[in-house]
């Protein structure tokens, strides 16, 4: 059945630093690819989708290219800020299916 | 416009009572879904609505785990003779369609503990 498997957290970084959490994915179909980020306290919100391959997925700073050739979605910011701390879930689901298959999460601490 | 609310947001509970979760979905989403967060699992898919209608119940962990949906709107998870492994966080989406074109947006989320 389709998985995702993304890095191993926890990620901590100083402000002003680089992120990469990468995210690899199992699927049979042609599946849109999902980045979710969940801050402390809150439920879980999207941050941003590609549907097709080589598609980019791009919000506050962050963005994602859906690749096939690699069946990836790895997941970069080049400036962090201390609000960017958050758990970070890479998903997916198929383009006829109903439910997401998530990732175990990341967890994202930056210090000031 | 209102987003997905989620009630009870914190439900205490001893170990063989039941509980009723319930979700409020977004006005005119057809699809709605829940999943359970858990320490030891992460996030799991549960089961899944289009209308009234739960086509794949195949994510609800036992047979104490029911739902439904009425209405096409609101839904209530209900757990029977909750278990210690029952304690979670239970997280509902809906979605204007079902498909994986259509975003999923979660509610808040009930923090279920059994003691």
């Amino acid at each position: 059945g389709d998985s995702v498997t993304q890095m191993e957290g926890p990620v901590t970084l100083s402000e002003e630093a680089f992120l990469t959490i990468n995210c690899t994915y199992t699927a049979t179909g042609y599946p849109s690819l999902f980045w979710y980020v969940q801050y402390p306290g809150e439920g879980l919100q999207l941050l941003l989708k590609a549907t097709k391959a080589d598609d980019k997925g791009s919000n506050k700073g962050f963005e994602a290219t859906y690749r096939k050739e690699t069946t990836s979605f790895h997941l970069e910011k080049g400036s962090v800020q201390v609000s960017d701390s958050a758990v970070y879930f890479c998903a997916l689901s198929d383009r006829d299916d109903y439910k997401l298959s998530f990732g175990a999460g990341t967890t994202v601490t930056v210090r000031a | 416009g209102a987003g997905v609310s989620q009630s009870p947001s914190n439900k205490v509970t001893e170990k063989g009572k039941d509980v009723e979760l319930r979700c409020d979905p977004i006005s005119g989403h057809t699809a709605l879904y829940w999943y359970r967060q858990s320490l030891g699992q992460g996030l799991e898919f549960l089961i899944y609505f289009q209308g009234n209608s739960a086509p794949d119940k195949s994510g609800l962990p036992s047979d104490r785990f029911s739902a439904e949906r009425t209405g096409g709107s609101v839904s209530t998870l209900t757990i029977q003779r909750t278990q210690q492994e029952d304690s979670a966080v239970y997280l509902c989406a809906s979605s204007l369609r079902q498909g994986g074109r259509y975003e999923q947006y979660f509610g808040p989320g009930t923090r279920l503990t059994v003691t």
